[in-house]
């Protein structure tokens, strides 16, 4: 059973350019969430995905946006990369079906911008 | 979502018994109590999850008291590789969709 993976693994870019991460999610998920995370601070929630919608939005500027396919897995983009945008991001799936629904992360992809 | 608070860090030797509290005064009735376990520069990896009472997995135990305005993670018999960030976190049960609110966690160092 395939956990949640992310990639790239590592991403170096310049400011002002455009990235793109990708997730895919537990098998069996159906919702995915996007987390920063910068060295030394816990997680901060970006955005949810559920049946391709966004559902749900932390306090990130326009510049991050995402999107989910039929296939539940989900892309984070950021426009006009700032330096204060390095940091670890990280996707969490989870199941609409279950009571709890327990966030499971993948690996996480780290960017740096320069 | 309820706010938990967390010791910033604790230190233990192999073998000994580690156990981290956490408090959420502000806990919700359908609020579930999650704790996650993080090395550096890794996702955050799932350890256990309750409601009341206690709840025992092969990685670690759960002790949630009546109130449930508090748990504490008890991780038996730690070895070095225990060492990593441990995050407490509550919400809700299926109420509409979830955004996990991490605070700065209790990093645990465990020595030889």
């Amino acid at each position: 059973d395939a956990g949640v993976t992310q990639s790239p693994t590592h991403l170096i870019k310049t400011r002002g350019q455009q990235v793109t991460l990708r997730c895919s999610p537990k098998s069996g998920h159906d919702t995915v969430s996007w987390y920063q995370q910068a060295l030394g601070q816990g997680p901060q929630f970006i955005f949810q995905y559920y049946e391709e919608e966004e559902r749900q939005r932390g306090n990130f500027p326009d510049r991050f946006s995402g999107h989910q396919f039929p296939n539940y897995s989900s892309e984070l983009n950021v426009n006009a990369l700032l330096l204060g945008d390095s940091a670890l991001y990280l996707c969490a799936s989870s199941s609409r079906d279950l009571v709890q629904e327990t966030q499971y992360f993948g690996p996480g992809t780290r960017l740096l911008v320069l | 979502l309820a706010k938990t608070t967390q010791p910033i860090s604790m230190d233990s030797y192999e073998g000994q018994e580690v156990n981290i509290t956490c408090s959420h005064n502000n806990i919700a009735t359908n609020d579930y109590i999650t704790w996650y376990q993080q090395f550096p520069s890794q996702g955050p990896r799932f350890i256990i999850q309750g409601y009341k009472t206690k709840v025992t997995n092969e990685v670690a135990s759960l002790f949630i008291p009546a109130d449930r305005k508090s748990s504490t993670l008890s991780l038996p018999r730690v070895s070095l590789s225990d060492t990593a960030v441990y995050y407490c976190l509550v919400g809700g049960m299926n109420t509409g969709f979830q955004k996990l609110v991490f605070g700065t966690g209790t990093r645990l160092l465990v020595s030889p």
